[in-house]
């Protein structure tokens, strides 16, 4: 069975930390997704990738395809990163998989 | 942003009666989803289509039911609404299988 999990559930900072979230997947992916969801709004994707790393701003992805494991890093983290972020498997099929997301709370 | 649009943003209907939600969009993208969300879960799938009239069944598909007569359209139906099926839904689309995926604001639903 394809699952995603992730990890911590929840997470408290104060700005300025560098904070690491964890996505771990099942089996092989094609692709893993990061997403973004602010309190009561929509969800817009971050990051897509199958190998490597991506940067963003002060956003950071990784993923290690041997370990089946995947990272967001934020660093200098602000009061407006708090949001849920969800990762999501692409399989070699037209369906992601999803996390039950890690909700971020950075306070001043 | 890519343009991806649902109606009703908000809906409270009554036990029983069905309620059809819409996804719009302007990209031409194959892929369309309906998603629910729910606390404790992640975004679960409901149906998905992967062309004009063509259609298949998610996770949770029990009492959902859906059409996609032109590119840009999805329409997710619940034909007799309950409350179980209160709860928040997300559209998406994507371009080609592992593409980047783009979601709609969500339509929050209330059954009563």
């Amino acid at each position: 069975k394809n699952e995603v999990e992730q990890s911590p559930q929840n997470l408290t900072a104060q700005e300025g930390e560098f904070i690491t979230i964890n996505c771990s997947y099942s089996v092989g992916i094609s692709a893993l997704h990061w997403l973004q969801q602010h309190p009561g709004g929509g969800i817009v994707s971050l990051f897509m990738l199958s190998s490597g790393k991506k940067k963003h701003g002060r956003l950071i992805a990784t993923i290690n395809i041997q370990e089946k494991h995947s990272s967001l890093h934020i660093t200098a983290s602000h009061p407006r990163d708090s949001a849920v972020y969800i990762c999501a498997a692409g399989y070699n099929t037209d369906k992601l998989i999803f996390g039950t997301g890690t909700r971020l709370q950075v306070f001043p | 942003d890519a343009g991806i649009t649902q109606s009703p943003r908000h809906k409270v209907t009554e036990t029983g009666t069905p309620v059809t939600l819409r996804c719009h969009q302007t990209e031409n993208h194959r892929y369309m989803y309906w998603y629910r969300q729910d606390p404790g879960h992640g975004l679960r799938l409901i149906h998905y289509s992967y062309g004009v009239k063509d259609t298949d069944k998610g996770e949770v598909s029990d009492g959902y039911s859906v059409s996609r007569s032109k590119t840009e359209d999805f329409l997710l139906t619940l034909e007799s609404a309950t409350s179980s099926q209160t709860s928040v839904y997300f559209c998406a689309i994507m371009g080609t299988s592992n593409t980047e995926a783009f979601f709609g604001q969500g339509t929050r639903l209330t059954v009563v």
